[in-house]
């Protein structure tokens, strides 16, 4: 089955600073992976999503994501952090096999600092 | 209308209440969601309803009715809840239930059971 593993719940950077958040993934086929940003009190909005096509995927609001298969990676990055990007951030693979599922990383919190 | 609309965004009730959430999108999507968030957590996936028929219930307990009167609309009732089943509770949709489309979540509803 797939899963996701985000590496730290909780990141901090200064404010214009690199933002990289990490997620590894474990699937036994080719998988779709998602990020998506939940700013408190909200529901959850994509920023990116990879579908097999180009392994560097541009998302919405500076975000891009790289796939690495040899490193079953999909790390999250922004060159220049901004305040307004404080959120929890997930990291999400789907079951392109059998259930269809959508499985969920526990989650990272962005802290910006001014 | 790209957008999922939850009402209402807060909702206390009592262990006794009957109580329900709704969910609407226009879209066209055929596929619907329920998702449950814990404070901290990443949502947990409880009903699919594909093409208006359920799909996928993930061992929910049966004080969660879910219901989808058409192609829009999604909603869940609630009933004789315990205080555990305070959360945030999402509502979704995509194109259709596939693990390769991405879902759009609405804003959720806060509900709080005493």
């Amino acid at each position: 089955a797939q899963s996701v593993t985000q590496l730290g719940s909780h990141v901090s950077v200064s404010e214009g600073a690199l933002v990289l958040l990490r997620c590894n993934y474990s699937s036994s086929v080719p998988p779709y992976l998602f990020w998506y940003v939940q700013y408190p009190n909200q529901g959850l909005q994509l920023l990116l999503k990879y579908t097999s096509a180009a392994t560097l995927v541009k998302g919405i609001n500076g975000f891009e994501a790289e796939f690495k298969k040899s490193e079953t990676s999909f790390h999250l990055t922004k060159p220049s952090a901004h305040m307004s990007d404080a959120a929890e951030y997930f990291c999400a693979v789907s079951d392109i096999q059998g259930a269809q599922k959508l499985v969920f990383g526990q989650g990272t919190r962005l802290t910006i600092n001014p | 209308d790209t957008e999922v609309t939850q009402t209402p965004k807060h909702l206390v009730m009592g262990m006794t209440n009957k109580k329900s959430l709704k969910c609407e999108q226009h879209m066209g999507h055929r596929a619907m969601y329920w998702y449950k968030q814990k404070a901290k957590k990443p949502p947990e996936l409880m009903f699919v309803y594909s093409y208006e028929k359920l799909s996928i219930n993930e061992s929910v307990p049966s004080r969660f009715s879910p219901e989808c009167p058409n192609s829009s609309l999604l909603n869940l009732h609630l009933h004789a809840l315990q205080p555990e089943d305070s959360a945030l509770y999402l509502c979704a949709s995509s194109q259709v239930f596939t693990g390769a489309t991405s879902r759009v979540f609405g804003p959720g509803t806060r509900l709080t059971v005493l």
